[in-house]
């Protein structure tokens, strides 16, 4: 079973700012089986992305996802106020079975 | 536009049975392509995925929560449930419901793409 880790733990950034997230597997998984999640405070998670790159419906072009074997990477090209918030990836690992990152807190500086 | 709604008892005593509902709605239960899961996420921490059913009846576990977890299905209601035993303090947390997308690349891979907007259970007596 793959284990996930998130970097930075936190991010603090500003409004209009770049942000690159990354999530790191420790076994090579199949570049499908990565998604991404948003998580503002008292809301459930959102789908960002999904097969590593694929965006969800309704979802801005600003968020982008990349990445293989490994490594992987969430992208926000300009931080809007409504992005700051906490960022999951997550490892669909077959039958089904599923493994949560430990996420990444996007926060204002 | 499908919905997942979460219900069940908001406290529950230590060495008790959790129970939980998920709901159903703008769409079937019993779609051939997906899978219903039940995610939680203890006060202040992150998601932990607890389990998955399909329609069918099928189920699949995390390994750390197994030998506790059974979750079951009833298709003509449009429900699934979560029934957790032995619940400790531990097991405080906002409990969600997701449906697990079905994706066809010349094979499945899975993701939640519809949350309910979950409930919170407190363990304590």
């Amino acid at each position: 079973e793959s284990v996930l880790t998130q970097s930075p733990g936190t991010l603090s950034l500003s409004p209009g700012e770049r942000a690159t997230l990354s999530c790191r597997a420790s076994e090579n998984v199949n570049t499908n089986y990565l998604a991404w999640y948003q998580q503002k405070p008292g809301q459930a998670p959102r789908l960002l992305i999904s097969g590593a790159s694929n965006r969800a419906t309704g979802i801005p072009d600003r968020f982008s996802g990349s990445g293989s074997g490994t490594d992987f990477t969430l992208t926000i090209s300009r931080l809007e106020p409504e992005d700051f918030a906490v960022y999951y990836c997550q490892l669909y690992g077959g039958s089904p079975l599923f493994t949560f990152g430990p996420g990444t807190k996007v926060d204002i500086k | 536009q499908l919905q997942l709604q979460e219900s069940g008892p908001g406290l529950v005593k230590p060495s008790e049975t959790l129970s939980l509902t998920c709901t159903v709605s703008g769409g079937s239960i019993s779609g051939n392509n997906h899978y219903w899961g039940w995610i939680r996420q203890p006060p202040g921490k992150g998601l932990e995925w607890i389990g998955t059913i399909f329609y069918s009846g099928s189920t699949y576990y995390s390994p750390s929560l197994e030998s506790r977890v059974t979750i079951s299905v009833d298709t003509p209601k449009n429900q699934f449930y979560l029934r957790l035993t032995s619940v400790t303090a531990a097991d405080t947390a906002v409990y969600y419901c997701a449906r697990n997308f079905g994706d066809y690349v010349g094979y499945f891979y899975y993701y939640m793409d519809v949350w309910g907007k979950g409930t919170t259970v407190t363990v304590s007596s």
